[in-house]
């Protein structure tokens, strides 16, 4: 079985300070990783995702995340929060060995950004 | 291009009622997914289709719950005599390929359909 444990339900920045989201997953194989981001009355879009290729991945919009598997760890960080950022993340684990990619997600982080 | 959407995008039902939702997933794409997601809940799987096959439906949560998708194309999310704790909204994604090792592929979702019981 795999799961995903998104630390932090809210986590509040000030616009232009780093964003850091914490995420700590538990998978049976070598997992597929990916985040989320959900803007309200929008669809779900894919920031970035981890394949088992280079360990720290860049996505859009100037986040990335880094695998770490000693620590079982996939944060996403971005050095400088912009307003437009404010949407719910979710951490986003799949099993590549299974005959279909079934998503696992966690609860989500909210992200708020003040001015 | 046209992403997935889905219709409706807000759907009010009274306990007992029979509703469908439907999904129309990017054009020549091989897979599609149903989700659910509760209020402050990350979503949760219900059915896998690879073209026309359902080939997972592991997550519906009770026999209440029918999908199909018969041409290989649009789907539909049948819930039979809704009751108050299916109030979610339903997510429907759809990938290019069959997914799974060594590729895992992007899937793309639309944008849901708010479903209230009342």
């Amino acid at each position: 079985a795999q799961s995903v444990t998104q630390l932090d339900s809210h986590v509040s920045v000030s616009e232009g300070t780093p964003v850091l989201l914490r995420c700590n997953y538990s998978s049976s194989y070598s997992p597929s990783l990916f985040w989320y981001v959900q803007h309200p009355n929008k669809g779900l879009q894919l920031l970035l995702k981890y394949t088992s290729a280079a360990t720290l991945v860049k996505g859009i919009n100037g986040f990335e995340a880094e695998f770490k598997k000693s620590e079982t760890s996939f944060h996403l960080t971005k050095p400088s929060a912009h307003m437009s950022d404010a949407a719910e993340y979710f951490c986003v684990v799949s099993d590549p060995n299974s005959g279909y990619s079934t998503l696992t997600f966690g609860k989500g982080t909210m992200l708020l950004v003040s001015p | 291009g046209a992403g997935v959407s889905q219709s409706p995008r807000y759907k009010v039902a009274k306990r007992g009622q029979d509703v469908a939702l439907r999904c129309d997933p990017i054009s020549g794409h091989v897979s599609l997914f149903w989700y659910q997601q509760a209020l402050g809940q990350g979503p949760e799987f219900l059915t896998y289709f690879q073209n026309e096959a359902q080939l997972d439906k592991s997550g519906l949560p009770s026999d209440r719950f029918f999908a199909e998708r018969p041409e290989g194309s649009v789907s539909t999310l049948k819930i039979q005599r809704t009751q108050q704790e299916d109030s979610a909204v339903y997510l429907c994604a759809s990938s290019l390929g069959p997914g799974g090792a060594p590729i895992v592929d992007e899937q793309y979702f639309g944008p849901g359909t708010r479903l209230t019981v009342t």
